[in-house]
């Protein structure tokens, strides 16, 4: 099935050092969401974004709709060792009828923070 | 916790057995979804439901996997006559009919098919 491009794939960085990624598509979507997964465990949700431009933060986590709504940012400032985790974008074409429910996934951001 | 469940977490079974997994819901939440995930891979969407109605199935969802969802609450997956293929987590989430949609997601059912 179709899988939006996540990069990057993988990140190793020191604590207290800040991350960014991004998630880019074919085609427009008008619902982007980040989610955080641990190891055998369902994904968490981060950030959802609903608007083309919007940007929308967490705590540390700053997350942005890009305005051609292809593509999205996820940032996180001051990382720490709790971060580690995959990291996924999914995008979501709300509107009438069952398929527009369905949420597309990114391949995942691998990140790893060094204490 | 109120949030989404899925048993069992983990389930080991031989090659062309059935296996059946249970999702339950956050309780208010109308719409329920199962994706599968592999290795290295974002999750995939399988079917959805609104309430007990399944509204959309994926073309993943080959005809040894079945799906419901009788009263609108909680809902199971079956899978017949496994493949070694079939070895994935089976993820389920939720959401509200109305509002922001967002999906959460449950813990998942570990399948591994020998």
């Amino acid at each position: 099935g179709q899988q939006l491009n996540q990069s990057p794939q993988s990140m190793f960085i020191q604590e207290g050092e800040d991350v960014s990624m991004n998630c880019t598509s074919s085609s427009i979507f008008n619902t982007w969401l980040w989610y955080k997964q641990d190891p055998g465990e369902g994904p968490v949700l981060l950030i959802a974004l609903y608007k083309a431009g919007e940007l929308t933060s967490n705590g540390r986590l700053t997350a942005q709709f890009g305005i051609t709504r292809k593509d999205s940012f996820l940032n996180i400032s001051a990382s720490i060792p709790s971060d580690v985790g995959i990291y996924f974008c999914a995008g979501q074409l709300r509107g009438s009828g069952g398929s527009n429910y369905k949420l597309t996934f990114g391949k995942g951001t691998l990140l790893t923070v060094n204490p | 916790d109120t949030g989404v469940s899925q048993n069992p977490r983990h389930k080991i079974t031989k090659r062309g057995q059935n296996v059946t997994f249970r999702c339950d819901p956050i309780s208010e939440h109308n719409r329920l979804y199962w994706y599968r995930q592999t290795l290295g891979q974002g999750p995939e969407f399988l079917t959805y439901f609104q309430n007990e109605a399944q509204l959309e199935k994926s073309r993943l969802l080959s005809d040894r996997f079945s799906a419901e969802r009788p009263k609108g609450s909680f809902s199971t997956l079956e899978i017949q006559r496994t493949e070694q293929g079939d070895s994935a987590m089976y993820l389920c989430a939720s959401s509200e009919f109305a509002g922001s949609n967002e999906q959460f997601f449950g813990p998942g059912t570990r399948l591994t098919v020998l």
